[in-house]
């Protein structure tokens, strides 16, 4: 079974602050996905990273997946209160077609403060 | 035009109970899932349907039974519902199951079962 161990699971920072978010394991994945999600809406996929090392940014958000594909991190520059939500890696699991089926990491809920 | 719905959006009932969610989703997508999500967040797979046939199934107590009478409805059907199904259930979508890499998948806005 493969896992995803998301850090820190609770983050609360002010308007303006820069924050990481860590999603690791010991497992290869052949991608990996970041998906926010709203209280009372479902999460809606913000990226996908394929290549060891591959780092994508998203304005203010930079992903970067693990030289080894086995971790991913979410950068967030001046975060906002927008960027409140929980947000959620998932992984395909590597070795074959993964037949619709995405491990998810337990989630980080980030609250920023105006 | 909303993508992957669900109804109920809240659900709440007795112990023993018999309940049905249902899921529509428009994109024109192949493959449709059922998720759990706990109190914790956290979000796992129960089911995957693709064109009406089931792909996976996790292990779930078979109170469950999804149908799929076609490939743009997914319908969740739980009998004798227990305390800890209390949860919030999506469901989802994407374009197939047959992936080496993860497409993406459009979630609902999920139905929250609240079992007294």
């Amino acid at each position: 079974t493969q896992l995803l161990e998301q850090s820190p699971q609770f983050l609360s920072i002010q308007e303006g602050e820069n924050l990481t978010v860590y999603c690791n394991s010991s497992s290869v994945f052949s991608s990996l996905q970041w998906y926010r999600q709203e209280p009372g809406e479902g999460p809606v996929l913000l990226v996908t990273v394929v290549t060891g090392g591959e780092v994508k940014k998203l304005k203010r958000l930079t992903f970067q997946f693990g030289d080894a594909r086995k971790d991913s991190s979410l950068h967030i520059t001046a975060a906002q209160p927008g960027d409140t939500g929980l947000y959620l890696c998932a992984g395909a699991p590597a070795g074959g077609t993964s037949y619709g089926k995405l491990t998810f990491g337990q989630g980080t809920i980030l609250t920023v403060h105006p | 035009d909303t993508a992957v719905s669900q109804t109920p959006k809240y659900l709440v009932t007795q112990m023993g109970n018999d309940k049905s969610i249902k899921c529509e989703q428009n994109l024109g997508h192949d493959t449709m899932y059922w998720y759990k999500q706990d109190s914790k967040k956290f979000l796992k797979i129960m089911f995957s349907y693709n064109n009406k046939e089931l792909i996976i199934n996790e292990t779930v107590p078979n109170r469950f039974s999804p149908k799929s009478p076609d490939k743009a409805h997914l319908n969740l059907h739980i009998n004798s519902l227990e305390l800890g199904d209390s949860a919030v259930y999506f469901c989802a979508s994407s374009s197939s199951w047959y992936f080496v890499v993860a497409e993406t998948q459009y979630f609902g806005p999920g139905t929250r079962l609240l079992v007294l």
